[in-house]
This record gives C-alpha cells, sequence and structure tokens, in this order.
C-alpha cells in the first residue's frame, strides 16, 4: 500500500528557516497535504499542492514537489515559537476511495 | 466557522466494556473517518464512510465498528474495550466535491481502557 515517510525531529532557532522534507510511494498522487498539530489539538490542513505543480508559496510558507524523486519538503520562513508543533504530510491516493495516506509527523521544537 | 465536535477530550473504561465515541460535524460533509493516532505510529485509519449507513474498512478495523445513522455523526463503537486500544482518536471530515479534498479534524478523544 501507499507510505508516506517522513522525520521525526526537528530542531530550529528562532528567526531561522526550518524545511521537513517527506518522500511517498504513490506516483499517482493527486494532492499531497501539509497538516499542523498543535499539543492536544486535532489536525489542522496548513497548506496542500496539487501533483501537477512544482511549488506553491503562501506568506511564510512554501511547498516544493519533486515529482521524479517522490519527495515533498515544507519550508517555513522565520520561524516563530509559535510554529512548534507535529507537521505531517499526506498523500491522496488517485483510485478507488481516494484515500489520505498520513506520516508519522515530524515534531517541529523552535528554540527562542 | 466549520466544526467537528467530539463528544469527549478524555475518556477513561474498563476493560471489556463498550465504548462510544461520538462526531459530529456541521458542514454537510459527505465524508466521515475515524484515525487512532499513536506514538512513532502515526494517524492509522479505521474506518470511514461516504454517506449515510454507508461504512468501509480502513487499515485498522478489528475490534472496532461504526455507525452513521445520520450525515451529520459518525460513531465509533468499541465492542469490547481492551488495553491496546488505549489511544488518542481523531474524528475528520471532508467535502466529497472539493477538488483538494482537504479534511476538517476534531480535537481529539484520548481514551484509556484499564
Amino acid at each position: 500500500g501507499e507510505d508516506v515517510e517522513q522525520s521525526l525531529f526537528l530542531s530550529v532557532r528562532e528567526g531561522d528557516s526550518s524545511v521537513i522534507n517527506c518522500t511517498y510511494t504513490d506516483s499517482s498522487s493527486t494532492y499531497l497535504y501539509w497538516y499542523k498539530q498543535e499539543p492536544g489539538a486535532g489536525l489542522q490542513l496548513l497548506t496542500y499542492i496539487f501533483s501537477n505543480m512544482d511549488m506553491k508559496q503562501d506568506q511564510r510558507l512554501t511547498v516544493l514537489l519533486n515529482k521524479k524523486d517522490k519527495h515533498l519538503s515544507l519550508r517555513i520562513a522565520d520561524t516563530q515559537t509559535g510554529d512548534s508543533a507535529i507537521y505531517f504530510c499526506a498523500e491522496r491516493e488517485s483510485g478507488g476511495y481516494q484515500k489520505v495516506t498520513f506520516g508519522i509527523g515530524t515534531k517541529l521544537q523552535v528554540i527562542p | 466557522d466549520v466544526k467537528v465536535t467530539q463528544s469527549s477530550r478524555y475518556l477513561v473504561k474498563r476493560t471489556g466494556e463498550k465504548v462510544f465515541l461520538e462526531c459530529v460535524q456541521d458542514m454537510d460533509h459527505e465524508n466521515m473517518f475515524w484515525y487512532r493516532q499513536d506514538p512513532g505510529l502515526g494517524l492509522r485509519l479505521i474506518y470511514f464512510s461516504y454517506d449515510v449507513k454507508m461504512k468501509e474498512k480502513g487499515d485498522i478495523p478489528e475490534g472496532y465498528s461504526v455507525s452513521r445513522e445520520k450525515k451529520e455523526r459518525f460513531s465509533l463503537i468499541l465492542e469490547s474495550a481492551s488495553t491496546n486500544q488505549t489511544s488518542m482518536y481523531l474524528c475528520a471530515s471532508s467535502l466529497l466535491r472539493d477538488s483538494y479534498y482537504g479534511y476538517t479534524f476534531g480535537s481529539g478523544t484520548r481514551l484509556t481502557v484499564v
């Protein structure tokens, strides 16, 4: 089945850029997503990218998609302490029920 | 503001009890999902539903069942709770006709089975 992999932990200093990486297996994925989970809360959709795009920018967030390598990244510019959270990468399969598969999440720690 | 509401934030149940986790959405979404979240394992899909009275098994349906009698409500049932079902349970919904298919999640129910 589909698999989404991401590293478990990332630590950055406040004001630096954060880059969270993800790899996925389904080459026919239609959409890829980044969700954010703050402590004690559910997941919140942060941004998404359609599979025919290479890049998407939304204020401090930049998503890069390399379809050939099945690699997705999320860059957060000027990282703030409020960005400390778990970030989940997810892909949506193209066929069947178009299920969404989530990675295990990357915990971002922002050091003041 | 759109919302997915889970009835309990924290729940403690005894082994062998029948447990009901309720989820209600006010967005007229067709799709609803139940996930469990465990450290190191991420989110795993238990069951999902694309319409009233319809249900499909996810990746880990064993020990669970679901009910969707009304469009806005999706219930997860633990027939006989066991300690390995101690987990955070997350409900989500999405709109079928939304091209990007983003999920809206509830805040979660942390279930402890003792």
